[in-house]
């Protein structure tokens, strides 16, 4: 059974378009971080969130946790095709646990 | 945030053969983890690399398939040993370092190996 599950598994959008992938816990977690990997390359750290309802943003990204911190939500706006790839979340049920990953949602933005 | 390189970045092997996958950090990092990624999956923890003693495996990775190295804090090596074409993944080091509000993992670009 999987700790952590993300939704949707595949998606495949045209440039301009917004979109929201999930990550979706039964379990609290201590903290939750985004990772984008791109095809022949490691996971690179996109945001660390720590606290219940807290949203951040980086550029045309926003990432939520949410208000149990179960869960967590990334929006990207105005979708390019450079957002292409997988996108990992990760998380922690306590600072000391090993980190846990989901098995990702994978992003294809077509020009 | 540290940065990480992997040696090699790729490589093609033999059933039976076994590669020594290197890890350099530019700094000191207590941490160090292995991860396999097999095509298509997402990451999944082999070992956490302990400096001075043994490594720290996690269930279905055995020392004798798997051993590692970690003789000081920037550098770490991991053998996939007697391969076969079920070890076919990219293999990926990762350090755990203090972010602004709990500690934070980062990745190297991994290394892909391909069994045949």
């Amino acid at each position: 059974t999987q700790l952590l599950e993300q939704s949707p598994q595949f998606l495949s959008i045209q440039e301009g378009e917004n979109l929201t992938v999930y990550c979706n816990s039964s379990s609290v977690f201590s903290s939750l971080q985004w990772y984008r990997q791109e095809p022949g390359e490691g996971p690179v750290l996109l945001v660390t969130v720590v606290t219940g309802g807290e949203v951040k943003k980086l550029k045309r990204l926003t990432f939520q946790f949410g208000d149990a911190r179960k869960d967590s939500s990334l929006h990207i706006t105005a979708a390019q095709p450079g957002d292409t790839g997988l996108y990992l979340c990760a998380a922690k049920k306590t600072s000391y646990d090993k980190v846990i990953f989901g098995p990702g949602t994978s992003l294809s933005v077509i020009p | 945030s540290a940065v990480i390189s992997q040696k090699p970045s790729r490589d093609i092997c033999q059933r039976g053969t076994s590669l020594t996958i290197q890890c350099q950090v530019d700094s000191q990092v207590t941490m160090m983890f292995w991860y396999r990624q097999q095509p298509g999956q997402s990451l999944t923890l082999i070992a956490t690399a302990n400096q001075g003693s043994e490594a720290t495996y996690e269930s279905g990775f055995v020392i004798d398939k798997f051993p590692i190295s970690r003789p000081n804090l920037t550098f770490s090596t991991l053998t996939v040993s007697n391969m076969s074409p079920e070890d076919s993944s990219i293999y990926l080091c990762s350090v755990e370092e203090p972010g602004q509000t709990t500690y934070e993992q980062y990745f190297g670009p991994g290394t892909r190996l391909t069994v045949t």
